[in-house]
């Protein structure tokens, strides 16, 4: 079974530095990935997904399947970027069996 | 235009109490799901419809009902409403895609706030 790994559940910076999410994947297929992000006590919004290889908002992300991670990334972060991040893989078990498993998220905070 | 929308917002109930929420979506997708976010929002996939149909039951209690009367409707009904049910309840819908193609993203609701006193 597919399983995602966010393995900080929280992760403060200040404004303008860098900041890294990361997220590990297992599954033995080729999955999807995605970045959702929640701002407070809204719904989750899809942020970025491995296939299109954009950048939105600032934030990128890109897929390596040697070290089965997908972290999201940008240069400097802004305070409206504090947020619940959550990593999803996708898979689909045939005809229309298809789920995102989410990571238990990590809360973003951008301090000022 | 809300794509996916849910109601209620929120949902305040007694134990033992039995509830619906219902969600629709005008995005023409064919896939429907309830998720769970528990206090510590944590999210999982309770079910998923396509065309109606049940494809996924993520082990949930026989208490949880999804009804699809429609490819744009899943409401989820809940009898006998115990404590821990206390959650956010999202619905979400994307397109199943053909082949070897990607499904669309999933699309959320906004959420419904269940609180079981």
């Amino acid at each position: 079974a597919q399983r995602v790994t966010q393995p900080e559940k929280l992760l403060s910076v200040f404004k303008g530095a860098p900041v890294e999410l990361k997220c590990n994947y297992s599954y033995s297929g080729s999955p999807e990935l995605f970045w959702y992000v929640q701002y407070s006590r809204q719904r989750l919004q899809l942020l970025l997904r491995h296939i299109s290889r954009e950048s939105i908002k600032g934030f990128t992300a890109d897929l390596n399947k040697g070290e089965t991670s997908f972290h999201l990334k940008k240069p400097f972060a802004q305070e409206e970027d504090s947020a619940m991040y959550y990593c999803a893989v996708g898979v689909n078990s045939g005809g229309s069996n298809y789920k995102l498993t989410f990571g238990k998220g990590t809360l973003l905070t951008v301090n000022p | 235009d809300t794509a996916v929308s849910q109601t209620p917002k929120y949902l305040v109930t007694q134990m033992g109490n039995d509830k619906s929420i219902k969600c629709e979506q005008n995005l023409g997708h064919d896939t429907m799901y309830w998720y769970k976010q528990d206090s510590k929002k944590f999210l999982k996939i309770m079910f998923s419809y396509n065309n109606k149909e049940l494809i996924i039951n993520e082990t949930v209690p026989n208490r949880f009902s999804p009804k699809s009367p429609d490819k744009a409707h899943l409401n989820l009904h809940i009898n006998s409403l115990e404590l821990g049910d206390s959650a956010v309840y999202f619905c979400a819908s994307s397109q199943a895609g053909q082949g070897i193609s990607y499904n669309s993203p999933l699309h959320f609701g906004n959420g419904t706030r269940l609180t079981v006193t």
